[in-house]
């Protein structure tokens, strides 16, 4: 089973949808979660943070499971530009290792 | 501010060949590493290191050697190119992760590498 797993997707959805992708990971002591995002052929860039009580920035809504051992994204009125791969990034835990999950790709359409 | 300086952007490499990819960072981060970039496989871990003078294996390490003798620098070495690291190699800073509530990684522009 790999550390950090993704759906790959493709996930094609209507402008003004709302998607959401999941990540899970193995290790329960992870610490640290993030979301980031990468355009093709460009380096990934950090999206959010994902927080233990959740959080939001804009149309963007990160949300950490422990219990289940998944953080989740959620976009909402997805637009044109939100087409990426989104990458999902886990902590292990005591180490200095930041393990990326495979990528989710979202394709938005007219 | 330059960031993660990656240098070079293409290469290409004959089998068997060696080259340094550079990476320099300018935010005072302790943390480096580099990562490499297939098709269906996502970004793998090829070393780290956690400050000066210390490295260790990510995931994937074989076939690649790094040195960290100051804090802006982390070179990765190939020391023998072959077909099977042709790639995207990406390298990344960040402050110590889970010293603090998010450390996001901060990327070089990546290097694309083809062993012929």
């Amino acid at each position: 089973r790999k550390e950090v797993e993704q759906d790959p997707g493709p996930f094609n959805v209507p402008e003004g949808a709302t998607v959401a992708f999941n990540c899970t990971y193995s290790n329960s002591a992870s610490q640290s979660f993030f979301w980031y995002r990468q355009d093709c052929r460009k380096e990934p860039k950090l999206l959010m943070s994902v927080y233990s009580s959740g959080n939001e920035d804009g149309r963007f809504t990160a949300q950490l499971n422990r219990a289940s051992q998944y953080i989740s994204l959620l976009i909402r009125d997805s637009k044109l530009s939100d087409s990426a791969t989104y990458l999902c990034v886990v902590n292990r835990a005591n180490t200095g290792k930041l393990i990326f999950g495979q990528g989710t790709t979202l394709q938005v359409k007219p | 501010n330059a960031g993660v300086t990656q240098t070079p952007k293409f290469q290409v490499l004959k089998t068997g060949q060696s080259m340094t990819l550079q990476c320099a960072q300018d935010m005072n981060h302790e943390y480096m590493s580099w990562y490499r970039q297939d098709p269906g496989m996502g970004l793998r871990l090829i070393h780290y290191s956690v400050g000066a003078g210390i490295t260790d294996q990510g995931e994937v390490p074989n076939g690649y050697n790094v040195s960290r003798s100051t804090t802006e620098d982390f070179p990765l070495r190939l020391l023998s190119a072959a077909p099977s690291q042709t790639s995207v190699y990406f390298c990344a800073s960040s402050y110590l992760p889970g010293q603090s509530l998010g450390s996001p990684l901060h990327f070089g522009n990546g290097t694309r590498l083809t062993v012929t």
